[in-house]
């Protein structure tokens, strides 16, 4: 079945300075990728999406890429904030299942002043 | 004008208790879920129901029982709680499942303690 591997488990970076998280995934039907970001003590909500037939998608300050021949997916965030510090977790979409993503692990994002 | 609304948002209780989560979303929703979420952050499915029809039940002790009274609302019960199952339970809505790119929406955690 589908996984999802996510990297790295934490990451610590200068207020400033770029992040970026990397995922993987087995499936190569899934078609649906989603990061959401899960502030200390609150709920996760979606941040960035990208479907199978796009490569690249931004937002402001955030990015999301992927690589379909390669089965990865990644979030750039650019100049950090402290308001970046975070869980993030990226998704995938579950071959013959409406209803089901698949979650990487987490990445806890940790924005240094 | 909470979208997906659960209660109570804490709860202690002693091993071997039962106890109930309630969730209602007012996003008109077809979809809803039940995720658990332990100390080590990872976020697990337990149960997705669309239009009150269970779809997903994953591997997930017989002492924990959904029901969808209707499509607005997903409850959780839990029989005879264990150390084990603490954690925070998270209720989510998406329009019609998440294939299709819908958002899923979470609500605001339950976190569940069991002393």
């Amino acid at each position: 079945g589908e996984n999802v591997e996510q990297h790295p488990s934490t990451l610590s970076v200068q207020e400033g300075d770029s992040a970026v998280i990397k995922c993987t995934y087995s499936d190569s039907a899934s078609n649906y990728f989603p990061w959401y970001k899960q502030e200390l003590g609150k709920r996760p909500q979606l941040i960035i999406d990208i479907r199978s037939n796009v490569g690249e998608k931004k937002d402001q300050r955030i990015a999301v890429t992927l690589n379909k021949t390669a089965k990865h997916f990644s979030l750039h965030i650019t100049e950090t904030q402290p308001e970046d510090s975070a869980v993030y977790f990226c998704a995938a979409s579950k071959r013959g299942s409406n209803y089901q993503l698949i979650w990487g692990a987490g990445t806890k994002l940790i924005i240094k002043p | 004008d909470t979208a997906v609304s659960q209660t109570p948002k804490y709860l202690v209780t002693q091993m071997g208790n039962d106890k109930s989560i309630k969730c209602e979303q007012n996003l008109g929703h077809d979809t809803m879920y039940w995720y658990k979420q332990d100390s080590k952050k990872f976020l697990k499915i337990m149960f997705s129901y669309n239009n009150k029809e269970l779809i997903i039940n994953e591997t997930v002790p017989n002492r924990f029982s959904p029901k969808s009274p209707d499509k607005a609302h997903l409850n959780l019960h839990i029989n005879s709680l264990e150390l084990g199952d603490s954690a925070v339970y998270f209720c989510a809505s998406s329009l019609r499942g998440v294939s299709s790119g819908n958002t899923i929406y979470f609500g605001e955690g339950s976190w569940l303690t069991v002393v």
